[in-house]
Formats: structure tokens, sequence, C-alpha cells
């Protein structure tokens, strides 16, 4: 069965500092990462993705994330947070056997950047 | 444009009275379609999803359906509201293709009261 873990609920950070969101999953195959952001009372907003290639794949408003396969995790990562970067964040994995192109969705971390 | 619309964006609703909501897509046709709850703004339970025109699968039993009439049109309805149907009610749709991910509308809050 596919799965994708957030094993925390919320993340402290002061601005300015470097922030990591974690994320690992299990698949049966090859994995199709992908991390969203969720500002209050709104849709989820695509930041980045991983299908295949560099590890290290670079995102929008300054967000970047490393696959890393022998850990099976996916860690959002900025080098620099701002007030602005708090909201709630989502590592999801697709389904790849599900055909229907499926998403499964962590619990989601709430990143707070403190001023 | 790969834009969904969501309406309406927040709704209150007494129990036991009918639900209607409509999602509506624009873009690339025959679109994977998805009905996903989010309650107490956290965690996010995909209720059903539509690989095309009538075609619905339902992940989780409860007091929702949901119809597709229309390539670009996805319904979640409800005879008769619970209290515990308040939440977050978000569409989102991929196209068809491996390497997409979801976009998603902007959401209606449902208050049953």
């Amino acid at each position: 069965a596919q799965s994708v873990a957030q094993p925390e609920d919320q993340v402290n950070v002061a601005e300015g500092n470097p922030l990591t969101v974690k994320c690992t999953y299990s698949v049966s195959g090859n994995p199709y990462l992908f991390w969203y952001v969720q500002y209050p009372n709104r849709g989820l907003q695509f930041l980045l993705k991983y299908i295949t290639g560099d590890n290290l794949v670079k995102g929008s408003y300054g967000f970047e994330a490393e696959f890393n396969k022998s850990q099976t995790s996916f860690h959002l990562k900025k080098p620099s947070a701002l007030v602005s970067d708090s909201a709630l964040y989502f590592c999801a994995v697709r389904d790849i056997g599900s055909g229907t192109y499926k998403y499964i969705f962590g619990t989601g971390t709430r990143l707070k950047v403190l001023a | 444009s790969q834009t969904i619309h969501q309406w309406p964006a927040t709704l209150v609703q007494p129990v036991g009275s009918p639900l209607s909501l409509e999602c509506t897509v624009e873009g690339t046709s025959n679109p994977n379609l998805y009905w996903y709850r989010q309650a107490a703004g956290r965690g996010l339970q995909l209720l059903f999803y539509s690989v095309g025109i009538g075609q619905i699968s339902s992940e989780v039993p409860q007091n929702l359906s949901a119809s597709r009439p229309q390539d670009r049109q996805f319904i979640l309805s409800s005879k008769k509201l619970l209290l515990s149907d308040s939440g977050f009610y978000l569409c989102a749709r991929t196209r068809q293709g491996a390497v997409y991910g979801y976009t998603f509308g902007s959401g209606t809050r449902l208050t049953v009261v």
C-alpha cells in the first residue's frame, strides 16, 4: 500500500532561519512526489514535484525539496524563512497502482515563522 | 488554463436540508476529477473521484453522493445534511498523464447548524 507520513504537526522557525518540513513515503514502485501549500480558507497550491532526475528539486517561492531514495524521504526546505511562509504544508505521493492518478496526502504540517 | 471554479465559497445549512456543491473546470478535456473534505483545517479525505462522464468512485461510505453530468462538471450532493458533514470541501483535477499533480479549486466552507 502507498502511504506518506508527515511526522510533525507543527514546525516553528524564526524569520531568516532555514526551515525543513519532513515527509517520508512508502510506494511499491517509483514515487511521484509533490508538495502543496494551503493558506487559510483557500485551496491547495502546487509548490514542487519530483518525478525523475536530479534529487534536488526547486519550486515556487524559493522552496526546494530533496528526494532521498534510500531514506524514502522528500523533505521540503527553504534557506531563509519569511513570515509570509506561515501556512499548512502537505506532502503527497501518487498511487501508481490505482490507474486513476489518485494522490495520497500526508496529514499536513503547520509552519509558523516567527518575526 | 487549468482553472477550477467552485461555488459557493461559504454555505450555512440546517441539519436535514439538501446540499449541492458544483465544480466546473476549464482547460484540457477528459480530466480526472476529485472531491476532498478537509476537517478542522488539517488532513484531506478523498470522498469521490471520476475518470469520465457518469463514472463515479466512492472512497468513503457516507451521507454524500457525487455526479458528473458533463465532462467538466462535478457535483457533490446530499439529500439530508448531518452535523458531521461540516467542513471545507475541495474540488481537484488532474490531466491525463503520469506526471501531473492536482490543481485545486478555492474550496467551499460548509457549516451545518
